[in-house]
C-alpha cells in the first residue's frame, strides 16, 4: 500500500513569515499534485509535478518534487491571511486512483 | 471550474436507513471517485469508476455500495447507515487516467444519528 506522510499536521504563523511543509513516501511515484481545501469546499488543484527534481512556482508559492519521486515540498514565501486551508499532496502510478496524504493545516495570523 | 454537482450538501439520518448521495458532472470525464474526509484521516476512497457500469473498490468500501448508469451520474448508497458512516463526503472526477488530477465538488455532510 503506497503512503504519503505529511508534515507538519498543523502551522500556525504569522503573516509575512516563510515556511515549507512536507510530503514523504517510500514508494515511487510518476506524478504527484498538491491541492488546497478551504472550510466547507472541496480540494482546489494547485500544481502537478512529474519530473525527478522539478520545480514549479505559482506566485507565493514553491513547490518541488524530490530527484527519486517519493517526496516533494511547498514552499510558500511571505504567508499571507488568504494562505489559510488544508494543504494535500496525493500520489499517482501505475492503474492505480490518486494517494492522498492527510494535510497540513496551515493558519497564517494577520 | 470543474461542473460537478453533489447532492444533497447536508443531509442527517437515523441509523439503520439507506441513504443515496449524488454526483452528477458536466464534464463527460470517464473516471469519477467518491471519497470521505474525516478528521486524522483524511481523503480515503471508498469507490470509483472508470466507465458506465464499470466500478471498483477503495480503500473503505465495506457497507457502500456504488452505481453509474450514465457517464455523468455516480451514486453512493450507504445500505444500512451507521454512526460511522457519519463524515463529509466528496466526489471526483479525472478526466485521463485512473491517478491524473482530480476536480473535486463541494461536498456533502452526512450525519448519522
Amino acid at each position: 500500500t503506497q503512503l504519503l506522510e505529511q508534515s507538519p499536521q498543523f502551522l500556525s504563523i504569522q503573516e509575512g513569515e516563510n515556511l515549507t511543509v512536507y510530503c514523504n513516501s517510500s514508494s515511487v511515484f510518476s506524478s504527484l499534485q498538491w491541492y488546497r481545501q478551504e472550510p466547507g469546499e472541496g480540494p482546489v488543484l494547485l500544481v502537478t509535478v512529474v519530473t525527478g527534481g522539478e520545480v514549479k512556482k505559482l506566485k507565493r508559492l514553491t513547490f518541488q518534487f524530490g530527484d527519486a519521486r517519493k517526496d516533494s515540498s511547498l514552499h510558500i514565501t511571505a504567508a499571507q491571511p488568504g494562505d489559510t486551508g488544508l494543504y494535500l499532496c496525493a500520489g499517482g502510478s501505475g492503474n492505480t486512483p490518486l494517494v492522498f496524504g492527510k494535510g497540513t493545516r496551515l493558519s497564517v495570523i494577520a | 471550474d470543474a461542473g460537478i454537482t453533489q447532492s444533497p450538501r447536508h443531509k442527517v439520518t437515523e441509523t439503520g436507513t439507506p441513504v443515496t448521495l449524488r454526483c452528477h458532472q458536466t464534464e463527460n470525464h470517464r473516471y469519477m471517485y467518491w471519497y470521505r474526509q474525516d478528521p486524522g484521516h483524511g481523503l480515503r476512497l471508498i469507490h470509483y469508476s472508470y466507465g458506465v457500469k464499470d466500478t471498483d473498490k477503495g480503500e473503505v468500501s465495506d457497507g457502500y455500495s456504488v452505481s453509474r448508469s450514465k457517464t455523468e451520474d455516480f451514486l453512493l448508497t450507504l445500505e444500512s447507515a451507521t454512526s460511522s458512516q457519519t463524515s463529509v463526503y466528496f466526489c471526483a472526477i479525472s478526466g485521463t487516467s485512473r491517478n491524473t488530477e482530480a476536480f473535486f465538488g463541494q461536498g456533502t455532510r452526512l450525519t448519522v444519528v
